[in-house]
């Protein structure tokens, strides 16, 4: 399977622990992209990278967020001390440089915080 | 205001109905436009661009009109299969990489 990976694809933890999800883009898809879905809404962005280098984050990612493209290839999103709030479907996509408006998404970690 | 807004639903239809779904989006200095389909507890898949000059692929056609900010899709012959949340997306475009901003979606719900 060349698409989009995720890992995990479910996480559980409790309120004030931390978390790290990995997404492993397309290959050769240097622009790399993560958003986060709620219930009942649609994906929102959250930040993205171009290569290793993190270009834009949203003001939905706060400094509990923190997200690494160490080697400009997987990705790694963490969440220090998490909140109930947190509890949604972290999703990865990824896009060629020559259209980034088509982007491809892994399958999402879905996390609950209870 | 939500930068793009849709009804979220659902939509209940009987198999081969033609239903339609509206999407309206804030920014006017939004470049791209798409349709995506999300299956329940599943990432979002492009279904298809949105052009001005509206297009179609199959069953389903997209229309775009800018002076309106105005979405359209259109779903022919309607399938169980075509059950799912269709998601109306919008792009800046600044040059570099194009952050996607969606709707809500609307839920659609084919029934025999």
């Amino acid at each position: 399977d060349t698409g989009v990976s995720q890992d995990p694809r479910h996480k559980i933890t409790k309120r004030g622990q931390n978390v790290t999800f990995r997404c492993d883009p397309i290959s050769e898809h240097n622009h790399l992209y993560w958003y986060r879905q709620t219930l009942g809404q649609g994906p929102e962005f959250l930040t993205y990278f171009q290569n290793e280098a993190q270009l834009e984050k949203s003001r939905l990612l706060s400094d509990r967020f923190s997200a690494e493209r160490p080697k400009g290839s997987f990705s790694t999103l963490e969440i220090q001390r998490t909140e109930q709030g947190d509890s949604a479907m972290y999703l990865c996509a990824s896009s060629l440089p020559s259209s980034t408006d088509t982007q491809y998404f892994g399958p999402g970690t879905r996390l609950t915080v209870l | 205001r939500k930068e793009v807004e849709q009804d979220p639903g659902p939509f209940n239809v009987p198999e081969g109905a033609t239903v339609a779904f509206n999407c309206t989006y804030s920014n006017s200095a939004s470049q791209s436009f798409f349709w995506y389909r999300q299956d329940c507890r599943k990432e979002p898949k492009l279904l298809m661009s949105v052009y001005s000059s509206g297009n179609e692929d199959g069953r389903f056609t997209a229309q775009l009109n800018r002076a309106s900010q105005y979405i359209s899709l259109l779903i022919r012959d309607s399938k169980l299969s075509d059950s799912a949340t269709y998601l109306c997306v919008v792009t800046p475009w600044d040059g570099t990489a194009s952050k996607l901003t969606f709707g809500t979606g609307t839920r659609l719900q084919v029934t025999l």
